[in-house]
């Protein structure tokens, strides 16, 4: 069955470090992946996508992410976190059904940041 | 605009109500969606609608009635629900057909009695 496994249910990092987040999925044909953000209280924000060609993708805020096909993986990446960034983050494949698009969500990484 | 506004932001219900959660999007998009998230835990995928039409009903119990009136709006009829059913529920829209961006409301928080 396509899955999404996001590895770190938590992790923390001190301010200005950098950051890189796992994803893993699993899907038998070239997946739809993405990113969001959930800020406490909040509804999800679009990071970045991938659905082909280039296999490292830029997103909003100084994000990253690297498609490699041999691992399974999507990656997210930010080479200097800043406080703000504190947050809960999920990666998703699209399953596209019947014309519309249907998230499958990882178990999401919440990113805590020490000043 | 950019936004899928949802009210009310908080709902307090009993088991015995009869309520409605309500989105709206004014970007023209034509697919609407219904997530539920239990705390600490993913969205999980209620319903789509697509051209306002039902696309996808992911099993969810009958309690849960969902609504679009318009390419604009889509509700959530909430009726007999369980404590169990307490959750953020997300509304989202996107343009159908896949690989685009899905826009979130920031959600409505239900505590059911």
């Amino acid at each position: 069955a396509q899955s999404v496994t996001q590895p770190d249910i938590h992790i923390t990092v001190s301010e200005g470090a950098s950051l890189e987040l796992r994803c893993n999925y699993s899907y038998g044909a070239t997946p739809y992946l993405f990113w969001y953000v959930q800020s406490p209280g909040q509804g999800l924000q679009l990071l970045l996508k991938y659905f082909s060609g280039d296999t490292l993708v830029q997103g909003i805020k100084g994000f990253e992410a690297e498609f490699k096909r041999s691992q399974s993986s999507f990656n997210l990446r930010k080479p200097s976190v800043h406080w703000s960034d504190a947050a809960e983050y999920f990666c998703a494949v699209d399953l596209l059904d019947q014309g519309a698009q249907k998230l499958v969500f990882g178990q999401g990484t919440r990113l805590t940041i020490n000043p | 605009d950019t936004e899928v506004t949802q009210t009310p932001k908080h709902l307090v219900m009993g088991m015995t109500n009869k309520k409605s959660l309500k989105c709206e999007q004014h970007m023209g998009h034509r697919a609407m969606y219904w997530y539920k998230q239990k705390a600490k835990k993913p969205p999980e995928l209620m319903f789509v609608y697509s051209y306002e039409k039902l696309s996808i009903n992911e099993s969810v119990p009958s309690r849960f009635s969902p609504e679009c009136p318009n390419s604009s709006l889509l509700n959530l009829h909430l009726h007999a629900l369980q404590p169990e059913d307490s959750a953020l529920y997300l509304c989202a829209s996107s343009q159908p057909g896949g690989t685009g961006e899905l826009f979130f409301g920031e959600g409505s928080r239900l505590t059911v009695l």
